[in-house]
This record gives structure tokens, C-alpha cells and sequence, in this order.
């Protein structure tokens, strides 16, 4: 089984600031790894994603996540963030076998005060 | 390429009753996934289909139930509605195993 943990419900920050929403995860199995964001009354949307290769992933629009495996962990950073990254980030697991499952954590509030 | 598409947007069901939520996949792709999301429990995986078959299932009491038909397309059925089951159902599709999941825009399901 798999369980995630996002360490905070809410992250306010001021813009241009660099933030970071941890999230570490359990499982008794190797596992894949996902960053999604969700604006108000929407569904989500895949950020970044770790499947293998180097541990440190990037996106299109300035996020980045290392995955650290002997601290299993999958944090989400940005060095400047921007009014419009205010919305509620996902972390999620899935398993490498066994089809398609997501496990998500509760979610991190990211607010960006101007 | 069309994304994911889910209907309808908005539902208002009376307890008791039985609702049916439809999912379109993207297309080419074959998995089929279900979540629940609400304030109190987040979001929780309810089921998976592949090929008209369930893959994987959550721990949701059989009043939730799903089917896929073979263009991929997904319907998901809660019957004797509580008003627990206030939420908003996501539909995600994806090509083939744990890769990633595209997700539609969600049902809000109101039980009154």
C-alpha cells in the first residue's frame, strides 16, 4: 500500500519569493511520482512527473521536483512565483505494476500575495 | 486532440436516488480511472477500467459501480444516494500503465 504526506495544508507567499510544498510518500513498492496542480472549479492538471532517470524533473513553467529516494521524498519548488501559481498542489504516487492508481496527499494551498 | 470529457458538469440528485456520470477518454486511450474528491476525505481512488475490464478498486461500498464499453468510454453508477456522496467525481484516462493520468474537469454531484 502507499500513503502520501504534504507537510503543509497552506503556504502563503509573497510574489518573485522561491517556495517550496514538500511531500514525502510510503510504499512497499517502487513507485512513480506526480506533481498536479488544480485551479478553483477545475480538474487537475499533471505539473511534472518522475518516472526514472535523473531525479531532478522540470516543467514548462518554472516548477522543479527532486525526487530523493532514501528520504522518499518529492518536493516542488519555484524561484519566483507569480500570482497566477495561486492554486492547490496535488503530490501523488502510483505503482510501477499493477495498473493505473493514484494515491494523493490532502493537498498544499499555495496563496502568492502581491 | 480533444482532452478528457465529462458529463454533466453539475448534478443535483435527492437522496435515494441513483445517478449514472459519463467519461470520454482521450482518444487511444484504454485505462480509465474514477476518483472522489471531497473537502473532508481529499481525493480517493474509486476504480479502473482497461479494456472493458476492471483493473483496480478502491475501498467504496458496492453502491458505486463503473463500466467501460469498447470505445473506451466510461460511465460510473452510485445507486441509493447519500448525502456523503456530495463530491466532485473525476474522470482521468491514460495510455497504458502508471504513466501519467490526463483528467477531465470533474461532476459536482450535490445530494440534497
Amino acid at each position: 500500500a502507499q500513503s502520501v504526506t504534504q507537510l503543509d495544508s497552506q503556504v502563503p507567499v509573497f510574489e518573485e519569493a522561491p517556495v517550496e510544498l514538500r511531500c514525502n510518500y510510503s510504499s512497499s513498492v517502487s513507485v512513480y511520482l506526480f506533481w498536479y496542480v488544480q485551479y478553483p472549479n477545475q480538474g487537475l492538471q499533471l505539473l511534472l512527473k518522475y518516472l526514472s532517470g535523473s531525479t531532478l524533473v522540470e516543467s514548462i513553467n518554472g516548477f522543479e521536483a527532486e525526487f530523493n529516494k532514501s528520504q522518499t521524498s518529492f518536493h516542488l519548488r519555484k524561484p519566483s512565483v507569480h500570482i497566477s501559481d495561486t492554486a492547490e498542489y496535488f503530490c501523488a504516487v502510483s505503482p510501477l505494476e499493477g495498473g493505473n492508481k493514484l494515491v494523493f496527499g490532502a493537498g498544499t494551498i499555495l496563496r502568492v500575495k502581491s | 486532440k480533444a482532452g478528457v470529457t465529462q458529463t454533466p458538469r453539475y448534478l443535483i440528485k435527492t437522496r435515494g436516488q441513483q445517478v449514472t456520470l459519463s467519461c470520454s477518454p482521450i482518444s487511444g486511450h484504454r485505462s480509465v480511472s474514477w476518483y472522489q474528491q471531497t473537502p473532508g476525505q481529499g481525493l480517493q481512488f474509486l476504480f479502473e477500467y482497461f479494456s472493458e475490464t476492471q483493473r483496480n478498486k478502491g475501498n467504496f461500498p458496492g453502491r458505486f459501480s463503473g463500466r467501460q464499453f469498447s470505445n473506451s468510454r466510461s460511465e460510473m453508477n452510485v445507486s441509493t444516494l447519500e448525502l456523503g456522496d456530495s463530491a466532485l467525481y473525476l474522470c482521468a484516462s491514460g495510455q497504458g500503465i502508471s504513466t501519467e493520468a490526463f483528467f477531465g474537469q470533474g461532476t459536482r454531484l450535490t445530494v440534497v
